[in-house]
């Protein structure tokens, strides 16, 4: 059981736009500006798409944004392409000093 | 950029003990604070242990609280962690990560160690 939740798979077509939600609380993303997400490829290791909530690392595509209210954030993959296809995890620091990891997204390209 | 090579994965007996090791190379090693985080086959991510920069200031996951230990050699550019009494539910794919100063998040992962708990 993760301490942040998503939803275990999402789809779209090429050219669509998708958003992965990840729910927290009040002790963790409500909390803090320390919300991120990954990208990871079947193999590979996990790859910083966003941080502190809305930023995007250097090289990563402008068609990752984050976002977020209240205790939800929100990954947006914008104009989807093949290679987007992959797990996405949302993490977030939380008030006991730990990091947690909501389950994992698995993102299906049509 | 940086670059982070985990080693010291294997084959253990349930109870048994195994030393990660995790070298760090092309960045400033004792500036960042370090994680490990690990992966169960088929399984997501779950945050392990991480420690501060100046080698104390440790902090663990209830689920391995008392029995790993996360230690790091700044002279030598490399992480540790030491795991004892090692459980069937501990078998994973071991990642060193890096806490980010500019990127405050896990921003370069190292490829893994497979630690493997079983008779």
């Amino acid at each position: 059981q993760s301490a942040l939740t998503q939803p275990a798979s999402v789809s779209g077509s090429p050219g669509q736009s998708i958003t992965i939600p990840c729910f927290g609380t009040s002790s963790d993303v409500g909390s803090y500006k320390l919300v991120s997400w990954y990208q990871q490829h079947p193999g590979k290791a996990p790859k910083l798409m966003i941080y502190e909530d809305t930023k995007r690392p250097s090289g990563v595509s402008n068609r990752f944004s984050g976002s977020k209210s209240g205790n939800t954030a929100s990954l947006t993959i914008s104009g989807l392409q093949a290679e987007d296809e992959a797990d996405y995890y949302c993490s977030s620091y939380a008030s006991r000093r730990v990091w947690e990891f909501g389950g994992g997204t698995k993102l299906t390209v049509l | 950029e940086g670059q982070l090579v985990e080693s010291g994965g294997g084959l253990v007996q349930p109870g048994g003990s195994l030393r990660l090791s995790c070298a760090a190379s092309g960045f400033a090693f004792s500036r960042h604070w370090m994680h490990w985080v690990r992966q169960a086959p088929g399984k997501g991510l779950v945050w392990v242990s991480r420690i501060i920069n100046d080698e104390t200031g440790t902090i663990y996951a209830d689920s391995v609280k008392g029995r790993f230990t996360i230690s790091r050699d700044n002279a030598k550019n490399t992480l540790y962690l030491q795991m004892n009494s090692l459980r069937a539910e501990d078998t994973a794919l071991y990642y060193c990560a890096r806490g980010g100063i500019v990127a405050n998040a896990f921003d370069i992962w190292g490829q893994g160690t497979m630690v493997t708990v079983s008779s």
